[in-house]
C-alpha cells in the first residue's frame, strides 16, 4: 500500500497567516492527489483534486501544488472558518490511502 | 441537488454483523461509483472499497476483503455496506461517498453524513 505522511500533525496560526501543510507519498503518485477539509462531526469536503485543481465553490485562498511524492496545501490568508482537520488522499493505486491528518487551530 | 443520506447509528455486539445503507438522490445513481470510507476515533480516514452501481462490480481493500460486502439496489438508488464478525476496533464512523465529476479522475466529491457503528458487549 502507498503510505501518505502529513506534516505537521497540528498547527496553530493567527488570522491572516499563510499556512502550508505537506503531504509525502511513499512512492510516486503522479498528480493523483486530493485534499479534504473536515470539521468536527462532519464528513470530509473536497478542496483540491489532481494535486492543484480547485474544487468548485472552494475559496481562492486555498491552493495545492506538487507531483510525484511531495505535495503541499496552502492557505494564503487564514480565516476563522478554516479551523479543522485536513487530509491528503492518493488515488494513484488501490487501496486509496489517506494521510494521518493535520489539525489547524486558530490562535 | 445531489446528496447521499445514510442510515442511522448502530450498536452491535462483537461477532455480529452490521449493514449500513446509503440512499442517493439528485443524480443518476447507476452512472457513478459509490465508495465506503471509515474513520475510527482519532484515526485517519480509511478507504474500504467501491461498487460500480451500474454493473455491480466491486473492489475491496485487502484489509476488508474477507469481512465486507458492498452491494446496491438500483431500483431504490441505495448502496449497502455489510460488515461481518465485528470487533471492537471496528467502532468508527462509516461514510459512503461518490465522485460525480469524472474529470477529477479520482477522489470523492460527494459524501454522506456518516453512520456511527459502535461495537460493544
Amino acid at each position: 500500500d502507498i503510505q501518505m505522511t502529513q506534516s505537521p500533525s497540528t498547527l496553530s496560526a493567527s488570522l491572516g497567516d499563510r499556512v502550508t501543510i505537506t503531504c509525502r507519498a511513499s512512492e510516486s503518485i503522479n498528480i493523483w492527489l486530493a485534499w479534504y477539509q473536515q470539521k468536527p462531526g462532519k464528513a470530509p469536503k473536497m478542496l483540491i483534486y489532481k494535486a492543484s485543481s480547485l474544487e468548485s465553490g472552494v475559496p481562492l485562498r486555498f491552493s495545492g501544488s506538487g507531483s510525484g511524492t511531495e505535495f503541499t496545501l496552502t492557505i494564503s490568508s487564514l480565516q476563522p472558518d478554516d479551523f479543522g482537520g485536513y487530509y491528503c488522499q492518493q488515488y494513484n493505486d488501490y487501496p486509496w490511502t489517506f494521510g494521518q491528518g493535520t489539525k489547524v487551530e486558530i490562535k | 441537488q445531489a446528496q447521499l443520506v445514510q442510515s442511522g447509528a448502530e450498536v452491535q455486539k462483537p461477532g455480529a454483523s452490521v449493514k449500513v445503507s446509503c440512499k442517493a438522490s439528485g443524480y443518476t445513481f447507476s452512472s457513478y461509483t459509490i465508495h465506503w470510507v471509515r474513520q475510527a476515533p482519532g484515526q485517519r480516514l480509511e478507504w474500504m472499497g467501491w461498487i460500480s452501481t451500474g454493473t455491480g462490480n466491486t473492489k475491496y481493500s485487502q484489509k476488508f476483503q474477507d469481512r465486507v460486502t458492498i452491494s446496491r439496489d438500483t431500483s431504490a438508488s441505495i448502496a449497502y455496506m455489510e460488515m461481518s464478525r465485528l470487533r471492537r476496533e471496528d467502532t468508527a464512523v462509516y461514510y459512503c461517498a461518490s465522485l460525480l465529476d469524472l474529470d477529477k479522475v479520482g477522489g470523492m466529491d460527494l459524501w454522506g453524513q456518516g453512520t456511527t457503528v459502535t461495537v460493544s458487549s
